[in-house]
C-alpha cells in the first residue's frame, strides 16, 4: 500500500522561505512521478510543479518560476518542495500526490495517492 | 497554459436527484481528464480517470463523460455521503490544471 506522508505544519515570516517534505513509502520510489498541489484557506486547488525522481528534473506551473524549486532524494524515498519568498498569500495547505510512472508514459496521469497535506502559514 | 472552466460553483439538490456537473477546456485535451472529490479537512480523492474510467472501488453512481474541450460529471443519485467539493484536472502536457471546483450540498 502506498502511502505519503509530510512533513508538520510551519508558520513562516513574510519574505523567508518553507521546506516541505513527502516520505514514501509501500511502493517504489523511482516509479513515481510527485506532484505538488497547494489550496489557499476557502479556495481551489493550485498545481505548482512536478519531479520524477528518478531523472530528478522538475517541472514547474509558470507562475511558481524562480520561487519554487522541488527536489527528490531516491536514498530517503523523500520529496521536497521549497518556496521562497513568501507573502500571506502563500498562506495554503501543500499537498504532495503521485502519478505513476508507468501509467502516465503510457497516457494515463492521475493523482492516485496523496499526502495527508501540510499547512504553511505566513505571517509577521 | 490550458484552463478548466467548471460548472456550477456550488449546487443544492435533494437526496435521489441526478447532478451534472461540466468542465470545459480551453483546449483540445483529448480524454486527458480526471474527477476528484474533496471533502472538508480531507485530500482530494480520486473518482474518474481518462474522461470516463471509475476508479476501482468507486461507486457505479458517479460517472464521466465527455472527449476534447467539453466533459460532464454526473451522480446518478444524490447520497448524504457525496457533500463535498468536486474538481476536473487535465493532464494534457507536461503541465497540470485544476478546475475552479464545484461544492454540491443537500437540499
Amino acid at each position: 500500500q502506498v502511502l505519503l506522508v509530510q512533513s508538520g505544519a510551519e508558520v513562516k515570516k513574510p519574505g523567508s522561505s518553507v521546506k516541505v517534505a513527502c516520505k514514501a513509502s509501500g511502493g517504489t520510489f523511482s516509479t513515481y512521478i510527485v506532484n505538488w498541489v497547494r489550496q489557499a484557506p476557502g479556495q481551489g486547488l493550485e498545481w505548482m510543479g512536478r519531479i520524477m525522481p528518478r531523472l530528478g528534473i522538475p517541472t514547474y506551473e509558470q507562475k511558481f518560476q524562480g520561487r519554487v524549486t522541488i527536489t527528490a532524494d531516491t536514498s530517503t524515498s523523500t520529496a521536497y518542495m521549497e518556496l521562497s519568498s513568501l507573502r500571506s498569500e502563500d498562506t495554503a495547505v501543500y499537498y504532495c500526490a503521485r502519478e505513476f510512472l508507468e501509467y502516465c508514459s503510457s497516457g494515463s496521469c492521475y493523482f492516485d495517492y496523496w499526502g495527508q497535506g501540510t499547512l504553511v502559514t505566513v505571517s509577521s | 497554459d490550458i484552463q478548466l472552466t467548471q460548472s456550477p460553483s456550488s449546487l443544492s439538490a435533494s437526496v435521489g436527484d441526478r447532478v451534472t456537473i461540466t468542465c470545459q477546456a480551453s483546449q483540445d485535451i483529448s480524454n486527458y481528464l480526471n474527477w476528484y472529490q474533496q471533502k472538508p479537512g480531507k485530500a482530494p480523492m480520486l473518482l474518474i480517470y481518462d474522461a470516463s474510467t471509475l476508479k476501482a472501488g468507486v461507486p457505479s453512481r458517479f460517472s464521466g463523460s465527455g472527449s476534447g474541450t467539453d466533459f460532464t460529471f454526473t451522480i446518478s443519485s444524490l447520497q448524504p455521503e457525496d457533500i463535498a467539493t468536486y474538481y476536473c484536472q487535465q493532464y494534457d502536457n507536461l503541465l497540470r490544471t485544476f478546475g475552479g471546483g464545484t461544492k454540491v450540498e443537500i437540499k
